[in-house]
């Protein structure tokens, strides 16, 4: 069965450049969520998609942005990027909002 | 705002029960429940829509008391599989799913 595809799996920035981080949900999934995880700690929130508008808004930096597009692919734009911004970027899609939500392999992305 | 879940941490034996709690201060309107290996993607287990829901997912159930804003995850008869760390996820009424700080779950030989 086809699963939520994040790319790219792994990048390395350095710091105050931009990332562009990649989601494709499950077909027929209307709803986008993205988060950031740290090391040890718990997905935190950035930001969410149904039928290609912002739904909420979460704990995403002024120097972040993101998009769904007409194919319900999102995309997570990172300017100025800083070392902070280094962890595993989750993206999960669901069926409806507030549905059971499939995750991503994740991308991680480390900021030198 | 962020559910909170309990213990942060617990360590059992194969075999041995465990129950992880998490509760909210604002109304639900539904809980959901995943499991994440270190390094790897959060796993959905399951999602409790009604208060007083309880649904099972092989020796992994878990409880939704609407009332309460309070949901449990019962682990019976613990496999060395079940380690990792869990997270509640909470759906207030803007549709958001919001994560608990996780419970890490270590199941020893």
């Amino acid at each position: 069965a086809a699963g939520v595809i994040q790319s790219p799996r792994h990048l390395i920035k350095e710091k105050r450049e931009t990332a562009t981080l990649k989601c494709y949900p499950i077909p027929r999934h209307d709803t986008v969520y993205w988060y950031q995880q740290g090391p040890g700690q718990d997905p935190q929130f950035l930001i969410s998609f149904y039928e290609k508008m912002q739904s909420d808004k979460g704990s995403i930096p002024d120097r972040f942005s993101a998009q769904q597009f007409s194919d319900y692919h999102s995309e997570l734009n990172m300017s100025s990027l800083e070392l902070g911004d280094s962890a595993l970027y989750f993206c999960a899609s669901s069926l409806r909002q507030g549905g059971e939500a499939f995750f991503g392999q994740g991308t991680r992305l480390t900021v030198v | 705002q962020q559910p909170v879940q309990s213990p942060q941490a617990v360590i059992l034996r194969e075999g041995e029960d465990a129950v992880i709690n998490c509760s909210s201060s604002k109304a639900l309107y539904s809980v959901h429940w995943y499991r994440q290996k270190h390094g790897e993607a959060p796993v959905f287990l399951m999602i409790l829509l009604k208060g007083g829901e309880q649904k099972g997912h092989e020796k992994i159930s878990a409880s939704f008391n609407e009332k309460k804003q309070q949901s449990s995850l019962y682990l019976t008869a613990s496999q060395l599989s079940y380690s990792g760390t869990y997270f509640c996820g909470t759906e207030d009424a803007g549709n958001m799913l919001t994560f608990g700080g996780g419970t890490r779950l270590m199941v020893k030989p």
